[in-house]
């Protein structure tokens, strides 16, 4: 079966950029999104498609995928970015959860 | 306004089953890709299970297969999953989640707000 491995922790100072990981077999030849979720609350989508931000989701969020690496951006991380955020992708009928990874902003 | 309302959640005991429901408002649900995703305490998110507008094409993880069963009803707007043979590595918060795609790409634009399943004796 398909696996999406992500790392489990990233830590980042407020202001600087924080890059979040998703390796997966030819994870390039597939469209990837990503999740953050906080803390008691569901998920929310922040990158689809890659590199597409949905309506509201702040500049700050990025997204890249090529080879096998999918990469979340958060430039200018701020204190209300810290959560844990999940890639995705659809392989052979199943959709895959990377196993997520917590972004701490110390 | 899309809203997503799980319910149906508790406490069974293993081998037991349980029927969780979706309530959907705010959008067209007939036209629609619906998904069950779960999440147990401390651990990530899990996808269970798939079901297209007209419920043609179902999926399931392989973890479920066999004894969760994914079902809708367009006239009624809801989702549903019927569990069965339940066991303690089914304990978990299962999120509903409304499927869309822009191009080719597919992803879950909304989700509820979770129903806490707990299986133990």
């Amino acid at each position: 079966s398909y696996e999406l491995t992500q790392p489990s922790s990233v830590s980042v100072s407020p202001g600087q950029t924080a890059s979040i990981t998703c390796s997966g077999h030819k994870l390039g030849n597939k469209y990837t999104c990503w999740y953050q979720q906080k803390p008691g609350q569901s998920p929310v989508l922040v990158i689809y498609e890659d590199t597409k931000r949905p309506s509201g989701i702040p500049e700050r969020f990025s997204g890249s995928n090529s080879g096998n690496t999918a990469t979340l951006t958060i430039s200018g991380t701020q204190a209300m970015d810290e959560a844990d955020y999940y890639c995705q992708a659809w392989d052979s009928g199943t959709w895959v959860f990377g196993g997520g990874t917590k972004v701490t902003v110390l | 306004e899309v809203q997503l309302v799980e319910s149906g959640g508790g406490l069974v005991q293993p081998g037991g089953s349980l029927r969780l429901s979706c309530a959907a408002s705010g959008f067209t649900f007939s036209n629609y890709i619906m998904n069950w995703v779960r999440q147990a305490p401390g651990k990530g998110l899990e996808w269970v299970s798939y079901i297209i507008s007209d419920s043609s094409t179902i999926y399931y993880a392989d973890s479920v297969k066999g004894r969760f069963t994914i079902s809708r009803d367009n006239a009624k707007n809801s989702l549903y999953l019927q569990m069965s043979s339940l066991r303690a590595e089914d304990t978990a918060v299962y999120y509903c989640a409304r499927e869309v795609y822009d191009n080719s790409a597919y992803f879950f634009d909304y989700w509820g707000q979770g129903t806490l399943v707990t299986v133990s004796s």
